[in-house]
C-alpha cells in the first residue's frame, strides 16, 4: 500500500540547515509527483514545494531562497533541504504525494515529523 | 497567491447533527478545492477533491459543494470519530489552504 514516511532530526540551532527525508512505498516517484508541506504550532498548513516526476521542481515563493527538494529514485527517497533556519521554521514538516487527477490534491500524507528550532 | 478563507475557526456539534464549514477564495478556482481532516495525531486524510468528489475510503456522510469562490464541507451526521481539525485546499500552485475549523463534541 501507498505510505510515505519523513525522518529528521527533532532539534536544529538556529542559522544552521535543516535536512529531512520522506521514504516512500507503494508507488514510483517517476509517477507520482510529492511536496512538502508545514504547519508551525498553532498556525495553518504551508505548502512548501513540489519535485514533479520527471524531476524538476517548484517552491513558495516565500522559501525559494533557502529551499531545495531532490530526490533518489533508486531509494525511493525525497529530500528537503532548508538553510539560515530561524525559530519561526518549527513546525511539523509534511511530505504528501499528489493525486494523479493532476497537481491540485494530496491523496497521502506522512505522519509528520516535529522539528524544532533552538538553540 | 490565492487567499482561502475558512470559517468558523471552531464548532461545537452534538453527535448525529448536520455540520458545515465554509471555505471562500480570494478569486475564482473553478471548483479546485480540496478537503482534508486532521486528527491530534497529526495524521492528514484526504476527504473530498475537486469540489464534491468523495476520496476512496472516506466516509459517506461527508460530502462537499460550491463553485468559484464559495465552497463547503457538510458531515450529515457527525460520529465521535469525526473530532478533527478540517482543512480547505485550492488547486492552483501555488497551493494554499484556508486556516482550519477545530471540530468538537458538544
Amino acid at each position: 500500500q501507498v505510505q510515505l514516511k519523513e525522518s529528521g532530526p527533532g532539534l536544529v540551532q538556529p542559522s544552521q540547515t535543516l535536512s529531512l527525508t520522506c521514504t516512500v512505498s507503494g508507488f514510483s516517484l517517476t509517477s507520482y509527483h510529492v511536496s512538502w508541506v508545514r504547519q508551525p504550532p498553532g498556525k495553518g498548513l504551508e505548502w512548501m514545494g513540489v519535485i514533479w516526476t520527471g524531476g524538476s521542481t517548484a517552491y513558495n515563493s516565500l522559501l525559494k531562497s533557502r529551499l531545495s527538494i531532490s530526490r533518489d529514485i533508486s531509494k525511493s527517497q525525497v529530500f528537503l533541504k532548508m538553510n539560515s533556519l530561524q525559530t519561526e521554521d518549527t513546525a511539523t514538516y509534511y511530505c504528501a504525494r499528489a493525486s494523479d487527477y493532476g497537481y491540485t490534491h494530496f491523496d497521502y500524507w506522512g505522519q509528520g515529523v516535529m522539528v524544532t528550532v533552538s538553540s | 497567491d490565492i487567499k482561502m478563507t475558512q470559517s468558523p475557526s471552531s464548532l461545537s456539534a452534538s453527535l448525529g447533527e448536520r455540520v458545515t464549514i465554509s471555505c471562500r477564495a480570494s478569486e475564482n478556482i473553478n471548483n479546485y478545492l480540496s478537503w482534508y481532516q486532521k486528527k491530534e495525531d497529526g495524521s492528514v486524510k484526504l476527504l473530498i477533491y475537486h469540489t464534491s468528489r468523495l476520496q476512496p475510503g472516506a466516509p459517506s456522510r461527508f460530502s462537499g459543494s460550491g463553485s468559484g469562490k464559495d465552497y463547503s464541507l457538510t458531515i450529515s451526521g457527525l460520529e465521535s470519530e469525526d473530532i478533527a481539525t478540517y482543512y480547505c485546499q485550492q488547486g492552483y500552485t501555488p497551493l494554499t489552504f484556508g486556516s482550519g475549523t477545530k471540530l468538537e463534541i458538544k
